[in-house]
């Protein structure tokens, strides 16, 4: 069964630091994705990376795959207060489903 | 341009009302569509998922179902619903391939007092 864990859960950092969020998942899959979702909002696609080796930068965000570690990250670098949001990391489900395995999400704050 | 609808934006039923949830796509043929369910302050979980008109795939065992009577409609529903029924429920779609990422609705908020 594939699984998708993030971590940390909760981030509370200050304006201008640099951080990581990172996503582990537990079978094969060469596509994942991150979203952001805003209170009370839906989810917004940020980024898709789809083969090892895989770096996307929008701004101050800059997600990476890494299909052999099975691991993602996605980078923050010099926090606003902007990017306060939870984050999600999803990976899709290769066996033959149709499914998109989402992980806990990561609440970061970002304090002025 | 491809853009996902969803009504109502906000719903509060007594427990053992039935429930209808709706979700359309436009500008795209033939889409993978899920519904998945939001708790406050937690994860996604995904409900249903359809890859063609009358094809529904159940994760969760429970009150809920759902049905795709037309290529960009999803519908769920309920017969009874039940206090734990209460969330943000989100539809998305995504091209067939999965090689693309999923596009949300704006959501569903559901209270059952």
């Amino acid at each position: 069964e594939l699984k998708v864990e993030q971590n940390p859960l909760f981030l509370s950092m200050q304006e201008g630091k640099n951080y990581t969020i990172y996503c582990n998942y537990s079978t094969t899959s060469d596509r994942l994705y991150w979203y952001r979702q805003d209170p009370g909002k839906s989810l917004e696609s940020l980024f898709v990376l789809l083969s090892n080796g895989a770096v996307k930068q929008e701004g101050r965000l800059m997600a990476s795959l890494d299909t052999k570690a099975r691991l993602s990250t996605l980078h923050i670098t010099a926090a606003v207060h902007d990017l306060s949001a939870t984050y999600f990391c999803a990976v899709a489900d290769v066996s033959g489903t149709y499914k998109y395995i989402f992980g806990t999400g990561t609440r970061l704050k970002v304090l002025a | 341009s491809q853009t996902i609808h969803q009504w109502p934006a906000t719903l509060v039923q007594p427990v053992g009302s039935p429930l209808s949830l709706e979700c359309t796509v436009e500008g795209t043929s033939n889409p993978n569509l899920y519904w998945y369910r939001q708790a406050a302050g937690r994860g996604l979980q995904l409900l249903f998922y359809s890859v063609g008109i009358g094809q529904i795939s159940s994760e969760v065992p429970q009150n809920l179902s759902a049905s795709r009577p037309q290529d960009r409609q999803f519908i769920l529903s309920s017969k009874k619903l039940l206090l734990s029924d209460s969330g943000f429920y989100l539809c998305a779609w995504s091209v067939v391939s999965v090689r693309d990422t999923q596009y949300f609705g704006p959501g569903t908020r559901l209270t059952v007092l």
